[in-house]
């Protein structure tokens, strides 16, 4: 089993739509979480970063269940520049830098 | 902050061919990560340093692939000799130690082709 899994998609959402990403981990020991975005031929960057409290940044909703170790990602009111993968990320050790990427989720906001 | 630097942007080599990957860190970054993407396996890790010294090199694939530190400011990744399989984009990235997955930055990647 991989330990971060992820419907690679791809999704294809109209403009203006809501859309939601699920992600699940193997380990329950893991400690830290992110979602991470990625454009085409460009490197990851950090989106968000992902709490049990979940938390919002504008149409952005991240949210942790650690009971069922999962994490999601909800954007609301998509936009075409929201087309991109974005990436689920785990962390196992808080003094152990290590990242563990899924493999991506692809969405393309259709105009 | 010039951020992660990476070079080259892109490698096309022939196979056999020795290949080094460069990457400068962020200054003040103590941690550095050496990332393979491909379509299929997505981003694995292959290797990462703390404070100049190899932690993790469990996802290095074979003997063919080294990685350096010898400073701070500079590692590199070698495939010797290069096969057409090895052909993926290669991430660096570089954090502060102890912040547990925050505060990464990725460079923008070398795309290796192996022909």
């Amino acid at each position: 089993r991989k330990e971060v899994e992820q419907d690679p998609g791809p999704f294809n959402v109209p403009e203006g739509a809501t859309v939601a990403f699920n992600c699940t981990y193997s380990n329950s020991a893991s400690q830290s979480f992110f979602w991470y975005r990625q454009d085409c031929r460009k490197e990851p960057k950090l989106l968000m970063s992902v709490y049990s409290s979940g938390n919002e940044d504008g149409r952005f909703t991240a949210q942790l269940n650690r009971a069922s170790q999962y994490i999601s990602l909800l954007i609301r009111d998509s936009k075409l520049s929201d087309s991109a993968t974005y990436l689920c990320v785990v962390n196992n050790n808080f003094g152990n830098e290590k990242l563990t990427f899924g493999t991506g989720t692809r969405l393309t906001i259709i105009p | 902050d010039a951020g992660v630097i990476q070079s080259p942007r892109h490698e096309v080599t022939e196979m056999g061919q020795e290949v080094t990957l460069r990457c400068k860190p962020i200054s003040g970054h103590n941690s550095l990560f050496w990332y393979r993407q491909t379509m299929m396996r997505g981003l694995e890790l292959l290797i990462y340093f703390n404070n100049n010294v190899p932690i993790d090199d469990s996802g290095m694939p074979e003997d063919r692939f080294s990685a350096k530190m010898p400073n701070a400011s500079f590692s590199t990744l070698k495939i010797q000799p290069s096969e057409p399989r090895d052909s993926a984009v290669y991430f660096c990235a570089s954090s502060r130690q102890g912040k547990g997955g925050y505060g990464y930055t990725f460079g923008s990647g070398t795309r290796l082709t192996v022909v």
